[in-house]
């Protein structure tokens, strides 16, 4: 069974702080996806990545396939990247569907 | 920017009613997903579909729930026999190609069973 486990699972950071939020997963993955819950619910998809890194912005994702492990950062953080985050990955085993993590809640300070 | 919307944002029903949630895809995607979130867990994915048939379904989707396709643009969820549990934020997602797809989510209905 694909277990997604993510933390911390709340952060509070001051404004202006770089902030790691980490996904680990137990079996291997043909993709991982970052995304953003808004406080409304709405979700928003940030990066879709297999391998490496990927740079948007303020945000970083980078994923190391042999550790089962990506993290996503934020440079610079501001109170409207408060936000839930979630990691959601794409097993090479159980099909196409995607196994979603708890979320890591991030609230930023002005 | 295209995006996926839903309707209605907000249905409030009674255990036991049947209902539809309704989905418009964007337009040149191929493959559509249903996912449930109860309120304060994680997202579940429920089923995809392509082709007008269903790829995979999860567990969670038993023999009350049921997808179509009725036209070109909707894409549409009915529960059959509403549940108190069934209560939950109904995500409906669209993805241009399989595999690596990156997937766009609509804004989510809220369901609420009484």
């Amino acid at each position: 069974k694909n277990e997604v486990e993510q933390s911390p699972q709340n952060l509070t950071a001051q404004e202006g702080e770089f902030i790691t939020i980490n996904c680990s997963y137990s079996v291997g993955i043909s993709a991982l996806h970052w995304l953003q819950q808004h406080p409304g619910g709405g979700i928003v998809s940030l990066f879709m990545l297999s391998s490496g890194k990927k740079k948007h912005g303020r945000l970083i994702a980078t994923i190391n396939i042999q550790e089962k492990h990506s993290s996503l950062h934020i440079t610079a953080s501001h109170p409207r990247d408060s936000a839930v985050y979630i990691c959601a990955v794409r097993s090479n085993n159980y099909g196409q569907n995607f196994v979603f993590g708890p979320g890591t809640r991030l609230s930023v300070l002005p | 920017e295209p995006e996926v919307t839903q309707t209605p944002s907000h249905q409030v029903t009674q255990m036991g009613q049947e209902v539809i949630l309704r989905c418009v895809p964007i337009s040149n995607h191929l493959y559509f997903y249903w996912y449930r979130q109860i309120l304060g867990q994680k997202v579940e994915f429920l089923v995809s579909f392509y082709n007008n048939e269903i790829s995979e379904k999860s567990e969670i989707f038993d023999d009350q729930f049921s997808v179509e396709r009725p036209d070109g643009s909707n894409f549409t969820l009915k529960i059959r026999s509403t549940k108190l549990e069934d209560s939950a934020m109904y995500f409906c997602a669209s993805t241009p190609s399989w595999g690596f797809g990156e997937q766009y989510f609509g804004p989510g209905t809220r369901l609420t069973v009484t």
